[in-house]
């Protein structure tokens, strides 16, 4: 599994976009990139996952950058409902076979 | 998608005793993933566990303390036994769904040893 590397915390103020990057300059060529973040009290959620393009669903983008070493999660209009700690995970399966490799994760907190 | 159903969803236990989690999904799946959450911390994997054959044990898990049972594909305990305060966590079960590429997790059992 890749080693990430996410800040420890950020703020992002309601309405705005939330931008969080993810180091992994170790990711080799079949390593996906996964995203998940865990609210207060809850288990973990799956937000997304990519492995060359940017990818976009309901919940968010993931822009990954051409030589994979780095991408960014995009929350495009945030509410203080995305207050979470969020995870950046790059392994080969998406726990299927494995489990998850969770690292510390970046706590979000969405400021009114 | 997946739904996972914990219990007990927290309890507060006597240092040297037992604990069964029991975790129950809503569809059959062929690999259950336990793990814990220490207070603070990140997750960590615990152990695997296959419908039909021991459960596999993470490095520093071992199965006298964390035993593990998976008797049909929909249902699996994880058992913490002779607890110590250290094993205040949160214990949470995993599956993956009909996507391969995403997991699904329980509300987790919050364990207090007291």
């Amino acid at each position: 599994d890749a080693k990430t590397t996410q800040p420890t915390s950020m703020d992002c103020a309601e309405g705005r976009a939330a931008n969080l990057p993810c180091n992994h300059s170790t990711i080799s060529g079949n390593e996906y990139v996964y995203w998940y973040r865990q609210i207060h009290s809850q288990g973990p959620q799956y937000i997304i996952h990519g492995l060359k393009n940017n990818e976009t669903n309901e919940m968010a983008s993931l822009i990954i950058t051409e030589d994979r070493k780095s991408s960014t999660l995009i929350l495009p209009h945030a509410t203080l409902r995305d207050t979470a700690v969020y995870y950046c995970i790059g392994q080969d399966s998406g726990g299927g076979a494995d489990g998850l490799t969770f690292g510390k994760g970046t706590h979000l907190i969405i400021q009114p | 998608s997946a739904v996972i159903s914990q219990k007990p969803s927290r309890d507060i236990c006597q240092r040297g005793t037992s604990l069964t989690i029991q975790c129950q999904v809503d569809s059959q799946v062929t690999m259950m993933f336990w793990y814990r959450q220490q207070p603070g911390q990140s997750l960590t994997l615990i152990a695997t566990a296959n419908q039909g054959s021991e459960a596999t044990y993470e490095s520093g898990f071992v199965i006298d303390k964390f035993p593990i049972s998976r008797p049909n594909l929909t249902f699996s305990t994880l058992t913490v036994s002779n607890m110590s305060p250290e094993d205040s966590s949160i214990y949470l079960c995993s599956v993956v769904g009909g996507s391969p590429f995403e997991a699904f997790f329980g509300q987790g059992t919050r364990l207090t040893v007291v």
